[in-house]
């Protein structure tokens, strides 16, 4: 059963970068069919798309996050990062790691989250 | 880009009662519609997708419906653990999600 694991620092200063990682297990991220892909939630809000990546390298991005937003993949880990930077207290989210199918919308499975607060 | 429009915001009901959640597209999204079931504390759990087919594991109270700009999730009847945050998302152009409907037992 594929299970997405998010890991990286619950802090980050603003002005800086946000690093996260997930780390995939039961399955590969060097499958064709699928993208690999970051969500977020704000405290007490919905749900927004960032971006996603496919094993060749191809990436796709929410315009609204102004090109300060990069997801790449590591296969050689069976990984998938998300870097965001600059940061602002308007990142502070629950970020989220999720697959999603090339053609479609199955989305599935999401890991269980990081809350990641911008504060100084 | 692609606005979804939830409705109710707030949907009372009791166990046993059939729950009807609405979610409309600003544009046409085709059948590239989900829905998405979140308890507080939990990650986004995929209900349906492509507008009307159950994600795996999912019990057959659920179901999907629509096309185009209106599009349906229904509970044919209340479970006491159905009792959540439900969200629409669309993949027809870029990703987007509604604001969410409360469910809340009444």
């Amino acid at each position: 059963q594929l299970q997405l694991q998010e890991s990286g620092p619950g802090l980050v200063k603003p002005s800086e970068t946000l690093s996260l990682t997930c780390t995939v297990s039961g399955g590969s991220v060097s499958r064709n069919s699928y993208y690999w892909g970051w969500m977020r939630q704000p405290p007490g809000k919905g749900l927004e798309w960032i971006g996603h990546i496919s094993y060749g390298g191809s990436t796709y991005y929410n315009p609204s996050l102004k090109s300060r937003a990069t997801v790449f993949v590591d296969t050689a880990k069976n990984q998938f990062s998300l870097r965001l930077s600059p940061v602002t207290a308007a990142d502070t989210a629950v970020y989220y790691c999720v697959r999603l199918i090339m053609t479609g919308t199955n989305f599935d499975p999401w890991g269980q989250g990081t809350l990641v607060t911008v504060s100084s | 880009e692609i606005v979804l429009t939830q409705s109710p915001a707030t949907l009372s009901l009791s166990p046993g009662e059939r729950a009807t959640l609405s979610c409309r597209a600003s544009q046409s999204v085709s059948s590239y519609l989900a829905w998405y079931q979140q308890k507080p504390g939990q990650a986004p759990r995929l209900l349906i997708y492509d507008a009307s087919n159950r994600a795996t594991g999912i019990p057959a109270r659920f179901s999907g419906s629509g096309s185009g700009t209106d599009f349906t999730l229904t509970i044919s009847s209340l479970e006491p653990e159905d009792f959540a945050v439900y969200y629409c998302q669309q993949r027809s152009n870029s990703i987007t999600f509604g604001q969410g409907t409360r469910l809340e037992i009444k």
